[in-house]
């Protein structure tokens, strides 16, 4: 089956520090890909959609300049938290779709603390 | 407001049993539904996915019904089994490319 990987699978940072998480689709090719983020006990959160090549969407209320997304390939997408801070410590998850109305595949999480 | 709600936060099943999850949406332009399983810290899994034009799909202990007058959805599992106790969000696709609406998940527990 269709496979999406996430690097790293954790980060522990310093506040004010910025961290790059990369979301990569292995065996196809994912002309959109989301973004979403978890709290505990809530349901997962869209922040943003990237399609490949151009900029990406961004929920409301979901800083741009703060979550800086690129989507520079067919079988990358990258989310940069900037300037992190401890209320940024999530678990962050991308989903990758090859453009099929059936299925998004996920990948397995980055898990990301601010101290 | 939230346009796919999973009213039920947990539910508890002896081992064997059937288990049903329940998942209610709002939006009429929804065509396309989604179970997910997802395990404590991982990310989500597709499990099975049911579209606007059936009512039933069914994928070996999985079961997926689509009520859409209701605008209700369930997913069955036949036998539950412990390995089935993890969180299980339904969501739901419409127009608007692949983009998924989550519910905020059922916590689904399979006691032996």
């Amino acid at each position: 089956g269709a496979v999406v990987s996430q690097h790293p699978s954790w980060v522990i940072c310093k506040s004010g520090t910025s961290v790059k998480i990369e979301c990569r689709s292995l065996d196809f090719q994912a002309t959109t890909m989301f973004w979403y983020r978890q709290f505990p006990k809530q349901s997962l959160m869209l922040m943003a959609t990237s399609n490949e090549g151009s900029k990406a969407t961004y929920e409301q209320g979901v800083e741009k300049d703060k979550f800086l997304i690129n989507h520079a390939s067919l079988t990358l997408s990258t989310l940069t938290v900037t300037s992190a801070h401890p209320e940024d410590s999530s678990f962050y998850i991308c989903s990758a779709s090859p453009n099929r109305p059936d299925t998004q595949y996920f990948g397995p999480g980055t898990r990301l603390t601010v101290l | 407001d939230q346009q796919v709600k999973q009213n039920s936060p947990s539910l508890s099943v002896q081992e064997g049993r059937i288990s049903i999850l329940n998942c209610d949406y709002t939006n009429s332009m929804f065509d396309y539904f989604l179970w997910y399983k997802k395990y404590p810290a991982e990310g989500p899994t597709f499990l099975i996915s049911i579209s606007s034009i059936k009512d039933k799909n069914e994928d070996g202990r999985f079961t997926v019904f689509l009520n859409k007058s209701a605008k209700h959805l369930s997913l069955h599992i036949v036998p539950s089994q412990p390995g089935d106790s993890a969180v299980y969000f339904c969501a739901a696709s419409g127009n608007a490319g692949n983009m998924l609406t989550f519910g905020g998940g059922t916590r689904l527990m399979v006691k032996p």
